[in-house]
């Protein structure tokens, strides 16, 4: 199946700090990325689609100011967390679908984000 | 709006048992998907299964099997002879049929199996 990589696995920041993360799709074209939160022992929450070339589209209740995305090129999506918190500690997780493939869609392995 | 409800936050099974992870959907969508992840400790997540709304056969997937009841809005996960790597949260999805297709999680079910 289709690789979703993300970088780095973990990252710990100082609260006020600005912390990028990266999500790369290793041998297919994403064209559309998801990036998801996770609280511990919670669900995952969809904060925002990352389309190539284009804005990303943000749920509601997700600062767009706060978490900066930019989708590059079509195998690269990037979330960076702008002046973090500790509240904005969490999993983050990316995803993508292989273009006009299927259903399934493919997870990166994810990023402990620890703001102190 | 769409919405996934998983009703058991805890389960426990004895190894080789089977077990059964409920998961009810509600969608006004008459095309859409269903898929069960598994999460490990690790984090990662991985694909077991998916349902199409079309599909007229029970999705399996060697040890997993999705007891489909579209009239109910049921996607139960059965996963037989349960193994100790199995232990681990489960969590069902959906995707309508869109533009984005973006998943829609339930709360997730944490699973363990007893040796």
């Amino acid at each position: 199946g289709a690789v979703v990589s993300q970088h780095p696995s973990w990252v710990i920041c100082k609260s006020g700090t600005s912390v990028k993360i990266e999500c790369r799709s290793l041998d297919f074209q994403a064209t559309t990325m998801f990036w998801y939160r996770q609280f511990p022992k919670q669900s995952l929450m969809l904060m925002a689609t990352s389309n190539e070339g284009s804005k990303a589209t943000y749920e509601q209740g997700v600062e767009k100011d706060k978490f900066l995305i930019n989708h590059a090129s079509l195998t690269l999506s990037t979330l960076t967390v702008t002046s973090a918190h500790p509240e904005d500690s969490s999993f983050y997780i990316c995803s993508a679908r292989v273009p006009n493939e299927g259903y399934e869609q493919y997870f990166g392995p994810g990023t402990r984000l620890t703001v102190t | 709006a769409q919405k996934i409800t998983q009703t058991q936050p805890g389960m426990f099974v004895q190894e080789k048992e089977a077990v059964t992870l409920d998961c009810t959907y509600d969608t006004s969508d008459q095309s859409y998907g269903l898929f069960w992840y598994k999460q490990p400790s690790s984090g990662e997540m991985i694909f077991l299964i998916y349902q199409g709304s079309y599909d007229e056969q029970n999705a399996t997937e060697g040890r997993y099997s999705l007891n489909f009841q579209k009239a109910r809005k049921s996607a139960n996960l059965v996963i037989s002879a349960s193994q100790l790597g199995d232990s681990a949260m489960y969590f069902c999805a959906m995707r309508i049929s869109g533009s984005a297709r973006q998943l829609t999680f339930g709360s997730g079910t944490q699973l363990t199996v007893l040796p």
